[in-house]
């Protein structure tokens, strides 16, 4: 079955503690990105890579990191979480061109 | 800055009517643009999509509509289900730069039955 998967689902943390949020697509994109949704703000694009080893930063990067080590998978990581960082987050994969596909979503809150 | 905007938060429709939902963007590079339905607890999943150099395209149920001059474009559900319920995204993007979408706020729609 084709899909996006992310984990974890659920998260809740503390100021400061670093995390990871994996993604994983099996449908050989060569295009992930990294979206966060907040209320009133919609969809915001975080970071996205266009291939392996390519990373570019999307609208809102700050406080937010990624790696493209392989073509399925793209982590963001979060090296110092901050309260203003607790959101819905979304990994997404596509071609360069056409729709994309997204994971269920990821749901990160920092005390 | 809000790129492409949904001026309308949300959307109540009588089963078996017409949903209008409405999208505006401010960018002329953009020339693709898509429309995601997104359920509580799911990923946003795609639902019909336009290139520029169209202005209308249909699917089953499903149509959008793209007006390039007044940079508006609209997804037209007719009838209208209680399944439909759902939030709706509409996104846009230059694809001369690759598969960068930028998203609206989203219009969550309620089909009463």
């Amino acid at each position: 079955e084709a899909q996006v998967t992310q984990n974890p689902r659920y998260l809740i943390t503390v100021t400061g503690k670093k995390l990871t949020v994996t993604c994983s697509q099996n449908m050989n994109h060569e295009y992930m990105s990294w979206y966060r949704q907040d209320p009133g703000l919609g969809l915001r694009q975080i970071y996205y890579s266009m291939n392996v080893e390519v990373t570019d930063k999307g609208d809102v990067p700050e406080g937010y990191k990624v790696s493209r080590k392989e073509k399925r998978n793209f982590p963001l990581i979060l090296e110092s979480p901050s309260p203003n960082q607790t959101s819905l987050y979304f990994c997404a994969s596509g071609w360069r061109t056409g729709e994309l596909f997204f994971g269920e979503g990821s749901r990160l809150t920092v005390l | 800055d809000q790129q492409v905007k949904q001026n309308s938060p949300s959307l109540s429709v009588q089963e078996g009517r017409i949903s209008i939902l409405n999208c505006d963007y401010t960018n002329s590079m953009f020339d693709y643009f898509l429309w995601y339905k997104k359920y509580p607890a799911e990923g946003p999943t795609f639902l019909i999509s336009i290139s520029s150099i169209k202005d209308k395209n249909e699917d089953g149920r499903f149509t959008v509509f793209l007006n390039k001059s007044a940079k508006h474009l609209s997804l037209h559900i007719v009838p209208s289900q209680p399944g439909d319920s759902a939030v709706y995204f509409c996104a846009a993007s230059p694809t001369n730069t690759g598969n960068q979408f930028y998203f609206g706020t989203g219009t969550s729609l309620t089909v009463i039955p």
